[in-house]
């Protein structure tokens, strides 16, 4: 069955520290994987995306996100955390079947808090 | 903001009421979705649209009836629901809901309590 999971329901980091948001997954064929973020009261906001290619994504906001296919994770990344950056975070993966290449599996979300 | 507009924002109704949801995609999108977010719960779909053709009804209950009208444009009706349907509903657009890569586009969503 195809799965994601985000491992910490929270993050806790300093301002100006780097931040990692854990995701791993699981699917049939290469995974295209994506990542929201959630600010209070908002719709989610599109981050970034792997489809193919270079296995360090870039993308809004400064954030970035490693894929990495032996250990099936997309961690996301940012070298330098801002207070602004608190929210909620999610990851969400389409796997490679005929009957599900529509759906996109979600995460249950990671609320990253940054401490001033 | 996204380009993905919701309407009301919030709503509350009684489990004897009828309302429905609107939303707005100014992308140029071919694709319409609707999302139930419930804390603790991963996201759920529940209806997909692509060129204006249902192709997803995620088993949901018949007390919600979307309608799609146009490309732009996504309905949820809403009569007779529970406590346990009090949720944030979000909309999302994309290009091409076939495409593997297709991105979507989220809507700030209607906060719904049913008393």
């Amino acid at each position: 069955a195809q799965s994601v999971a985000q491992p910490e329901d929270q993050v806790n980091v300093a301002e100006g520290n780097p931040l990692t948001v854990k995701c791993t997954y699981s699917v049939s064929g290469n995974p295209y994987l994506f990542w929201y973020v959630q600010y209070p009261n908002r719709g989610l906001q599109f981050l970034l995306k792997y489809i193919t290619g270079d296995n360090l994504v870039k993308g809004s906001y400064g954030f970035e996100a490693e894929f990495n296919k032996s250990q099936t994770s997309f961690h996301l990344k940012k070298p330098s955390a801002l207070v602004s950056d608190s929210a909620l975070y999610f990851c969400a993966v389409r796997g490679y079947n005929a009957g599900n290449n529509r759906k996109l599996i979600w995460g249950l979300g990671t609320s990253l808090a940054v401490n001033p | 903001e996204t380009g993905v507009t919701q309407t009301p924002r919030h709503l509350v109704m009684g489990m004897t009421n009828k309302k429905s949801l609107k939303c707005e995609q100014h992308l140029g999108h071919n694709a319409m979705y609707w999302y139930k977010q419930s804390a603790k719960k991963p996201l759920e779909l529940m209806f997909v649209y692509n060129f204006k053709e249902q192709t997803e009804n995620n088993s949901v209950p018949s007390r919600f009836s979307p309608e799609c009208p146009n490309s732009s444009h996504l309905f949820l009706h809403l009569h007779t629901l529970q406590p346990e349907d009090s949720a944030l509903y979000l909309c999302a657009s994309s290009q091409d809901a076939g495409g593997r890569g297709d991105t979507q586009y989220f809507g700030p969503g209607t906060r719904l309590t049913v008393l």
